[in-house]
């Protein structure tokens, strides 16, 4: 069936490192990827997306990588900040307004 | 802009009992869609709402039900509530019927005692 996997449940990093989360799908179809980050009692913030016809993308220190051939996505942040720190979702869509499936989620923790 | 506001921010109520969760879309968005956020997981699409009609339904009973109304706004109702659905829900907006980037609202957390 569809599904959004993540590779590490939690990831802990030194602050001024960066981070890299990483996240498996399964559903070819599917066009359209978005990394979300949320932090407690909060609802999920956009970070950055990327569509199936590019393999990066970058925004301001975040950088999506995709890899169609192995169904793989990587969310990388650059110089990691403890306001960072937050559980982040890689979640696809098939676009056109179909529903977006989300993985469970990574944890990252920021050192100081 | 005040972005995706949802009400209640809290909620307890009664196994049994039935409740109404509401969502005002952010600016220019009209398009609705819900989730069902467990607590350590990640969110589960419900439904979505596009002219004020369900769209897309995910693996939720029909005990979940909605309306869009003409404004874009949009309200979620849970029948029967069993314990099992206390969660966080959550209402995500988006524009040019849903193939845009989504922004969600802070979320209302239910919880069924």
């Amino acid at each position: 069936g569809e599904s959004v996997g993540l590779h590490l449940p939690t990831l802990s990093v030194q602050e001024g490192d960066n981070s890299i989360i990483n996240c498996a799908y399964s559903n070819s179809a599917s066009d359209y990827f978005i990394w979300y980050k949320q932090e407690s009692g909060k609802g999920p913030q956009f970070i950055i997306d990327i569509r199936s016809n590019m393999d990066k993308r970058q925004g301001q220190r975040v950088t999506v990588l995709l890899n169609k051939t192995v169904k793989h996505l990587s969310l990388q942040i650059a110089a990691t900040q403890p306001g960072d720190s937050a559980v982040y979702f890689c979640a696809e869509n098939m676009g056109g307004g179909f529903k977006t499936i989300f993985g469970a989620g990574t944890r990252l923790f920021v050192k100081a | 802009d005040a972005g995706v506001t949802q009400s209640p921010t809290h909620l307890i109520k009664t196994r049994g009992q039935q409740v109404t969760l509401r969502c005002s879309p952010k600016s220019g968005h009209d398009t609705v869609s819900w989730y069902q956020q467990a607590l350590g997981q990640g969110p589960q699409f419900i439904f979505q709402y596009y002219e004020e009609e369900e769209r897309q339904r995910g693996n939720f009973p029909d005990r979940f039900s909605g309306h869009q109304f003409p404004n874009y706004s949009s309200e979620l109702n849970v029948n029967a509530l069993l314990l099992g659905d206390s969660a966080l829900y959550l209402c995500a907006t988006s524009g040019r019927q849903g193939d845009t980037e989504a922004f969600f609202g802070q979320g209302t957390r239910l919880t069924v005692v």
